[in-house]
């Protein structure tokens, strides 16, 4: 069964520092997508990037960068010079199988709760 | 666009009673997902449409689950005979596109079960 893993529940930082958030993803997939999303307290869940097994170049927009590591099952988000509106919970998320058509759901980790202290 | 829009927002029921909750993708997209998120955890895929027709089932929660996209728009889940442990955040999804695309996702419907 696949899984994501994100062992951090929650973080605490001082704004303007820089934070990395964990994921780490079990899959039987060759070919597979990686999310993440952010829930502010709004409750409405944002869509912030997708990857391709494929392609394991680094990605950045911003002050948001993503380290995607196939070798180690691991997609994890930094967040650069951190803001108070940064604050919420971040999720990591997984494609579903798609071998003999298999659903097309995510599969969540449980978030980490980022908290941005002034 | 628009986003996804999901009404009611908030949903306080007694226990034993029938609920149903309404699902409007972005305009055009042909696929639409329902999750369910309990406190503390990350959204649990339920179901989703391909334009009409219910591609997946198996993960609705039980037989008290059923949902429906009658004419490949909006959507609706229903939750027959609520127990307290139905007391969640139901979230709705849509995409365009084929598999594996972006999933965009409404701001949810609270069901609270007394």
């Amino acid at each position: 069964a696949q899984k994501v893993t994100q062992a951090q529940t929650e973080i605490s930082v001082v704004e303007k520092e820089d934070v990395t958030l964990d994921c780490v993803y079990e899959t039987r997939d060759t070919t597979y997508y990686l999310f993440w999303y952010k829930q502010p307290p709004s409750g409405e869940l944002v869509f912030l990037i997708r990857r391709n097994s494929f392609d394991e170049q680094n990605e950045i927009s911003g002050r948001y960068s993503w380290n995607f590591q196939k070798s180690t099952s691991s997609f994890n988000f930094t967040i650069t010079a951190s803001q108070v509106v940064d604050s919420a919970v971040y999720f990591c998320a997984l494609s579903e199988p798609n071998s003999g058509g298999g659903a097309d759901g995510l599969t969540f980790g449980k978030g980490t709760h980022l908290i941005i202290q002034p | 666009d628009t986003g996804v829009s999901q009404n009611p927002r908030h949903k306080i029921t007694k226990r034993g009673q029938n609920v149903t909750f309404r699902c409007d993708p972005i305009s055009e997209h042909n696929r639409l997902y329902w999750y369910r998120q309990t406190l503390g955890q990350g959204p649990e895929f339920l179901t989703y449409f391909q334009n009409e027709a219910q591609l997946e089932k198996s993960r609705l929660l039980s037989d008290r689950f059923s949902a429906e996209r009658p004419k490949g728009s909006f959507s609706t889940l229903e939750i027959q005979r609520t127990e307290q442990g139905d007391s969640a955040m139901y979230l709705c999804a849509s995409s365009l596109g084929t598999v594996r695309i972006t999933q965009y996702f409404g701001p949810g419907t609270r069901l609270t079960v007394l």
